[in-house]
C-alpha cells in the first residue's frame, strides 16, 4: 500500500480480555516499531522489529504484551488480561532501514484501544 | 539517562515566526528528529539534523547544537494549518530505540 495501515481503526473492550492490533507497513521497509500514545504525551517505544526478529522489546510494559512479525511484513500486537491503564492509541511506524535520515520513521494512523 | 525537554504549549498569531526548543540528554547521539501531529492523526516526519547547525526547508528550519544538546524548530510565516504538536525525538546510542519528547502544542491564532 502507499502507506501505513493499522486495524482496527478503534477497539473497544473489557477489562480481562484479549486484543490483537495490526500493523501493516509499507512494503520493502524492514524496519517495524510500535508505540503507545496518551493523551498529551509523546509516542512511547514499545518494540522495534528488524526483518522477523525483535531487535529490542525493551518497552513492553509487561509480560502481556507481545508483538509477532513472522514473515518481516504485517505485525500483531497482542495484549492479554487488558487493564484500563492499556487505553491508550496504539501507533505503528516502519522505516526503510535504520541509522541516519533513511530511518525517517513513517506513522500508521493508530489503534485507538479502550479498556472498559 | 535519557530526557529530553520541550515546553507543553506555545501560541502564536498568524504571519509571524515561532522557535519551538528542544533540549536533549543522551549517553551517546546518533542525531535528532522533529514531527508533526496534527489533533488525532498520525506524527509525520519534519526534519533530520546530526551535524551542527541550520537546515532550511521552506517554511520551516531545524537547528541543532550538539555541545548543548539542543536544538530548535523554526516555523516562518505561521499559518492556521500549522496549529498541531510538534515531537522532538532522538534514537537511543547504539539503537533503534526512539525517545520522543512530550511534545510541544502549537496554536497559531488568526
Amino acid at each position: 500500500g502507499a502507506g501505513v495501515s493499522q486495524t482496527p481503526s478503534n477497539k473497544v473492550t473489557e477489562k480481562g480480555k484479549y486484543v490483537e492490533l495490526r500493523c501493516d507497513p509499507i512494503s520493502g521497509h524492514t524496519a517495524l516499531y510500535w508505540y503507545r500514545q496518551s493523551l498529551g504525551q509523546g509516542p512511547e517505544f514499545l518494540i522495534y522489529f528488524q526483518g522477523t526478529g525483535a531487535a529490542d522489546d525493551s518497552g513492553l510494559p509487561n509480560d502481556r504484551f507481545f508483538a509477532v512479525r513472522p514473515e518481516g511484513s504485517v505485525s500483531t500486537l497482542k495484549i492479554q488480561r487488558t487493564e484500563r491503564g492499556d487505553s491508550a492509541v496504539y501507533l505503528c511506524a516502519s522505516s526503510l532501514i535504520g541509522g541516519g535520515a533513511s530511518n525517517e520513521q513513517f506513522f500508521g494512523p493508530g489503534t485507538r484501544l479502550t479498556v472498559l | 539517562g535519557q530526557n529530553i525537554d520541550q515546553p507543553t504549549e506555545m501560541t502564536a498569531t498568524e504571519g509571524a515566526i515561532v522557535q519551538i526548543n528542544c533540549t536533549y540528554q543522551t549517553s551517546g547521539f546518533n542525531g535528532l528528529f522533529w514531527y508533526q501531529q496534527h489533533a488525532g492523526e498520525a506524527p509525520t516526519f519534519l526534519s533530520y539534523n546530526v551535524l551542527d547547525g541550520l537546515e532550511e526547508k521552506g517554511r520551516f528550519s531545524s537547528f541543532l547544537s550538539r555541545s548543548k544538546g539542543y536544538s530548535y524548530l523554526l516555523l516562518k510565516e505561521l499559518q492556521m494549518k500549522d496549529s498541531a504538536s510538534y515531537l522532538c525525538a532522538v534514537p537511543t546510542s547504539g539503537t533503534y530505540k526512539y525517545i520522543f519528547g512530550t511534545g510541544t502544542r502549537l496554536k497559531v491564532l488568526a
